[in-house]
């Protein structure tokens, strides 16, 4: 089955300065790749997805970049703002048949300092 | 607010007991996921419904069993309950499926339901 790693578990940048997250995964069939941010005893919220036919998006001060030959994608978020401190999840999924079974990456804790 | 709900937020019990959790999707969605997010082991996926039917497993214990309902909500039913069962449980749905994972395959999480097992 799928399996995806994460790294750092924990990431201290400056207020202002970029924040890079980064995962593997090891099913060549995954075709679809969340990113979710979740706050302290708070749901999981999607900030960012992409399918793979494509290899990056952009949505204001966050991107994702796929590779799908290194079976690696990750999360860039530019100029950082206190709010953005929380944990992020990566996750790969292969829907298709009517299934889609997201495999979550162990989470990164951002930490922006002010 | 992501439109889906769980009921209830949280839940205390003892050892070896049953319980069930609840889950309303988001108008019009078909698909309804259940997670369980512990300190140790992230979130799990548990278990797949698509209007009505199961199409997708994870890491579900024997001891756990779920069912969507004809009008899509969803319950999880926990039984002989052990004190590592603690912990939140998400339950996310999303509008249906495609074969070539289009944007109705975006998973909307629900508040979730913290289970303490004592």
């Amino acid at each position: 089955g799928e399996n995806v790693e994460q790294h750092p578990s924990t990431l201290s940048v400056q207020e202002g300065d970029s924040a890079v997250i980064k995962c593997t995964y090891s099913d060549s069939a995954s075709n679809y790749f969340p990113w979710y941010k979740q706050e302290l005893g708070k749901r999981p919220q999607l900030i960012i997805d992409i399918r793979s036919n494509v290899g990056e998006k952009k949505d204001q001060r966050i991107a994702v970049t796929l590779n799908k030959t290194a079976k690696h994608f990750s999360l860039h978020i530019t100029e950082t703002q206190p709010e953005d401190s929380a944990v992020y999840f990566c996750a790969a999924s292969m829907t298709g048949r009517g299934a889609q079974k997201l495999v979550f990456g162990q989470g990164t804790r951002l930490t922006i300092n002010p | 607010d992501s439109g889906v709900t769980q009921t209830p937020k949280h839940l205390i019990t003892a050892t070896g007991q049953r319980v069930t959790l609840r889950c309303s999707p988001r108008s019009g969605d078909l698909s309804v996921y259940w997670y369980q997010q512990s300190l140790d082991q992230g979130l799990q996926f548990l278990i797949q419904y698509y209007n009505g039917e199961e199409r997708a497993k994870g890491n579900i214990l024997e001891r756990f069993s779920a069912q969507q309902f004809p009008d899509l909500h969803s319950e999880l039913n926990l039984s002989s309950l052990e004190l590592g069962d603690s912990a939140l449980y998400f339950c996310a749905s999303s509008v249906s499926l495609s074969g070539g994972a289009s944007v109705r395959d975006t998973q909307y999480f629900g508040p979730g339901t913290r289970l303490t097992v004592l």
